[in-house]
């Protein structure tokens, strides 16, 4: 099956700063969703984007279908920013292995 | 929009009984539900595929028989646990994947331990 890796695994940053965030996948798809699980459990849809540029506030996602990778970039970053970010693909969704990020006051 | 709920959101229940959780999309129609486990600091990993009127399909390795799937209507879907036993206890979490589009939508998971 598909392998969809993300990196950093863990990332830990001032408040303020920015970030990007990678996702590898090892096939074609034509579904492509990023998620924010807050320290609760829940889970946040942040973009769906099998292809192009999306942003949305502080949050801005590229996915490169051709090369097989997608960047969640998040600037200016808020406390309320940490968390674990997903990316995954396929209508059956399989879920990278996911970056713990958090953001120091 | 896309609001999706589950209940309980936290259950402890004693080894051999059965447990079920819900999921309903509440502001959208669902023909399609999904249901993951996760365990902590792991990664979502699907357990199957539930379609509204008919069987639910389950990804390899998942028991059918442990793990039963209803999916009623189009905007709510049922896993029961049954005959728990301690190795069970995880975070459930549903989503709904909304009529004519891809995106799928998350209900806030539900905890399971099994004494």
């Amino acid at each position: 099956g598909i392998q969809v890796e993300q990196s950093p695994p863990d990332l830990i940053l001032q408040e303020g700063a920015n970030s990007t965030l990678r996702c590898n996948f090892s096939d074609s798809v034509n579904n492509l969703q990023w998620f924010h699980q807050n320290p609760w459990g829940q889970l946040i849809n942040l973009f769906y984007i099998p292809s192009g540029t999306k942003q949305n506030g502080r949050l801005s996602a590229t996915t490169v279908a051709t090369e097989r990778y997608s960047l969640l970039y998040i600037s200016s970053s808020q406390t309320t920013d940490s968390g674990v970010y997903f990316c995954a693909v396929y209508e059956k969704l399989t879920f990278g292995t996911g970056t713990r990020l958090t953001i120091i006051p | 929009g896309a609001v999706v709920s589950q209940h309980p959101s936290r259950v402890i229940c004693k080894s051999g009984t059965s447990v079920k959780i819900e999921c309903r999309s509440l502001d959208f129609q669902a023909t399609t539900m999904f249901w993951y486990r996760q365990f902590p600091k792991q990664s979502l990993m699907l357990m199957a595929t539930s379609n509204e009127g008919s069987k639910a399909t389950y990804e390899q390795g998942v028991e059918k028989d442990k793990f039963l799937i209803n999916h009623a209507s189009l905007t709510l879907s049922t896993l029961t646990v049954t005959s728990a036993h301690p190795e069970d206890s995880s975070f459930y979490i549903c989503s709904a994947l909304r009529q004519g589009t891809y995106e799928q939508y998350f209900g806030p998971g539900t905890r399971l331990t099994v004494t």
